[in-house]
């Protein structure tokens, strides 16, 4: 069983402050790293696939980068709105397998 | 385009019956997956499929069987089921092997209940 680990495990922020999630994984065998975003009673949704070494991502306020060597991602959200309130996922998948192993996720709580 | 598909969408069981989870695809994806969610554990993958008539058993397996008959369908049993087996079930596809893969696609989840 792969160790992807995520933290924190829940945050609460106001509305306008920037944000950071960790998200570590075996730093062997690399093939991609997933971010997703799950919305309650909704679906989990990708954010990003990270493939490379230094990737660096980024979708409106939200970006994310990719450490392989040392087996860690950020994601980042800038300027945090109530309706980015969801809990945020990583997946690490391997080169041998390419089955998503995924955190148990940080819950993210905007207040207005 | 319908994604990945999941019926039913609430069910609620006795302990000891037996049921059925269907999962279907249109993307002609080569791997398909059942994950459990339960509180604080996040998703959990109980069994895979890397292509028609293949399965494998992921972190959770027990008192699971699966089956992929063909491409598009993944079907996810419960043979006895057990108050342990109270959880949302998605189901996923995704098509891994090109470079850098694609990411995980999932259905919109079963709600089961056994009592």
């Amino acid at each position: 069983i792969l160790n992807v680990e995520q933290s924190p495990q829940s945050l609460h922020v106001q509305e306008g402050d920037s944000t950071n999630f960790t998200c570590s994984f075996p730093s062997s065998n690399f093939y991609a790293l997933h971010w997703y975003r799950w919305e309650t009673a909704k679906s989990p949704e990708a954010l990003f696939v990270m493939t490379l070494n230094g990737d660096e991502k980024k979708k409106g306020r939200i970006s994310a980068t990719l450490n392989t060597k040392e087996g860690y991602s950020y994601l980042y959200i800038k300027g945090s709105q109530p309706e980015d309130s969801a809990t945020y996922l990583c997946a690490f998948c391997s080169g041998g397998s390419y089955i998503p192993t995924f955190g148990r996720g940080t819950s993210l709580i905007v207040h207005p | 385009n319908a994604g990945v598909t999941q019926t039913p969408k609430f069910r609620v069981l006795k302990t000891g019956q037996s049921m059925t989870l269907l999962c279907a695809q249109d993307m002609n994806h080569e791997y398909m997956y059942w994950y459990r969610q339960d509180p604080g554990m996040g998703l959990r993958l109980i069994h895979y499929s890397v292509g028609e008539g293949t399965t494998a058993k992921g972190e959770v397996p027990d008192g699971y069987n699966v089956s992929r008959l063909k491409k598009q369908n993944f079907l996810l049993g419960l043979e006895s089921a057990a108050p342990s087996q109270t959880s949302v079930y998605f189901c996923a596809s995704s098509y891994p092997r090109t470079f850098g893969g694609t990411e995980a696609f999932f259905g919109q989840g079963t709600r089961l209940t056994v009592v």
